[in-house]
């Protein structure tokens, strides 16, 4: 698939478990962000990346860790998650900050 | 601080009645207005913005800076609108805020 991918699609884990989500764009993009989207709030910008370094971190929790290696990949590290944190994880891309973003599918995350 | 709303979590319509999802949006400068859609089982996408001031697939919204709204019309719905849209606005930090989203049913 072009565009955005993120895998894995569903993960489960547990809270003491260590996992890591990821974004992958074939766009030629130099922007790249986390979004949350739970059942009862609006999409939540969790982290922003602009040429591999990071430009926002929307007060996110530290068991939450993103990682930037290069412009067209980005990870999520998760680990003692909490039930609250289950979610969808959605990563974008865009060619510049503020420019039209194209999301990925989503990771659905279930924290037991 | 910026922040969007939509009130309405639901709204259905008949297909080829008149639609309009609001959006109203609260920010102290010169917004920047969008809206995306998510269709069933594909992922969110840009709808349009108010700043190309364009009709994309009937769907037209005006930006109204008195009122702070910038609701999406389309004269005559379709069932392939069926969808899941937001609301977004763009900060000066050049971010997104998204609404809560509106789900349109347009029904046969």
């Amino acid at each position: 698939e072009t565009g955005v991918t993120q895998t894995p699609r569903h993960l489960v884990m547990g809270m003491t478990n260590k996992k890591s989500l990821k974004c992958e764009q074939h766009l030629g993009h130099n922007a790249m962000y986390w979004y949350k989207q739970s059942a009862k709030k609006p999409l939540e910008l969790m982290f922003v990346y602009n040429f591999k370094e990071q430009t926002e971190n929307n007060s996110v929790p530290s068991r939450f860790s993103p990682e930037c290696p290069n412009s067209s990949h980005l990870f999520l590290h998760l680990h003692t998650l909490q039930p609250e944190d289950s979610a969808l994880y959605l990563c974008a891309s865009s060619q510049r900050p503020g420019d039209t973003q194209y999301f990925g599918p989503g990771t659905r995350l279930t924290v037991l | 601080a910026q922040r969007v709303t939509q009130p309405e979590k639901l709204l259905s319509v008949f297909k080829g009645a008149p639609v309009e999802l609001k959006c109203n949006y609260s920010y102290s400068g010169s917004p920047e207005l969008f809206w995306y859609v998510q269709y069933s089982r594909q992922r969110l996408q840009l709808l349009l913005r108010h700043i190309s001031r364009e009709s994309i697939k009937g769907f037209t919204a005006d930006l109204n800076k008195g009122e702070t709204s910038f609701h999406l019309k389309k004269p005559f719905a379709q069932e392939e609108d069926s969808a899941m849209y937001y609301c977004a606005l763009r900060d000066y930090g050049q971010n997104f805020v998204f609404g809560p989203g509106t789900r349109l049913s347009v029904l046969p």
